[in-house]
């Protein structure tokens, strides 16, 4: 079972920066098989990228997705205040089981 | 409106068993892969189980053997029976659409795009 370990546990920045979070595969792993959600406190997920690199319907063009092998990264150009919130990566590989990594909360600093 | 709408969340005792369940609409249950995902209070997302559109099923080792997931093609509406509750199966479920999408290789995109507001079990004593 492919694990994934993001990084930073959390992050305190200030609207207007650049951020980019880490997520990291125990193995190498198909870059179409590497998603990304956003959760605010008391609402579902919400799919930001998939496929590792390609933004879900109506997510902002601030939002980027890349990486291959296994090393991918979420970023967000430039911080708008509706952004603070948990960050999760998640992989499905051919077959389950499918596995979620930790999360990164972003926090306004 | 493509939506999920899970159901049949509560409180119950360790030992005892749940049926969620989770309506579908504005996309065939028949056609997609739906996957459950649980949260335990301030923890992260553990994926539970999916039951995919050709009728393959798969589960978590951590909940294999004690859920089983279904699907009523004729409701649209698929379940996860829970049995033998333990305290480390309170969470919030959610049920959500696995969405495929073709590309030039012969890897297939995926993603969870549509999720439901999830539906609380707590097993206490």
């Amino acid at each position: 079972e492919i694990v994934l370990t993001q990084s930073p546990g959390t992050l305190s920045l200030s609207p207007g920066e650049r951020v980019t979070l880490s997520c990291r595969a125990s193995q190498s792993v198909i870059g179409s098989y590497l998603a990304w959600y956003q959760q605010k406190p008391g609402q579902a997920p919400r799919l930001l990228i998939y496929g590792a690199s390609n933004r879900a319907t109506g997510i902002p063009d601030r939002f980027s997705g890349s990486g291959s092998g296994t090393d991918f990264t979420l970023i967000i150009s430039r911080l708008e205040p509706e952004d603070f919130a948990l960050y999760f990566c998640q992989h499905f590989g051919s077959s389950p089981p499918w596995t979620f990594g930790q999360g990164t909360k972003l926090e306004i600093k | 409106e493509v939506q999920v709408v899970e159901s049949g969340g509560g409180l119950i005792q360790p030992g005892g068993s749940l049926r969620l369940s989770c309506a579908a609409s504005g996309f065939n249950v028949s056609k997609n892969h739906v996957t459950w995902v649980r949260q335990a209070p301030g923890k992260g997302l553990e994926w539970v189980s999916v039951f995919y559109f050709d009728g393959a099923t798969y589960y978590a080792e951590s909940v294999k053997g004690h859920f089983t997931i279904s699907r009523d093609i004729s409701k649209n509406t698929l379940y996860l029976q829970m049995n033998s509750l333990r305290v480390e199966d309170t969470a919030i479920y959610y049920c959500a659409r696995v969405r495929r999408w073709s590309t030039l290789s012969v890897y297939w995109n995926y993603g969870m795009d549509v999720w439901g507001q999830g539906t609380t079990v707590t097993v206490s004593s």
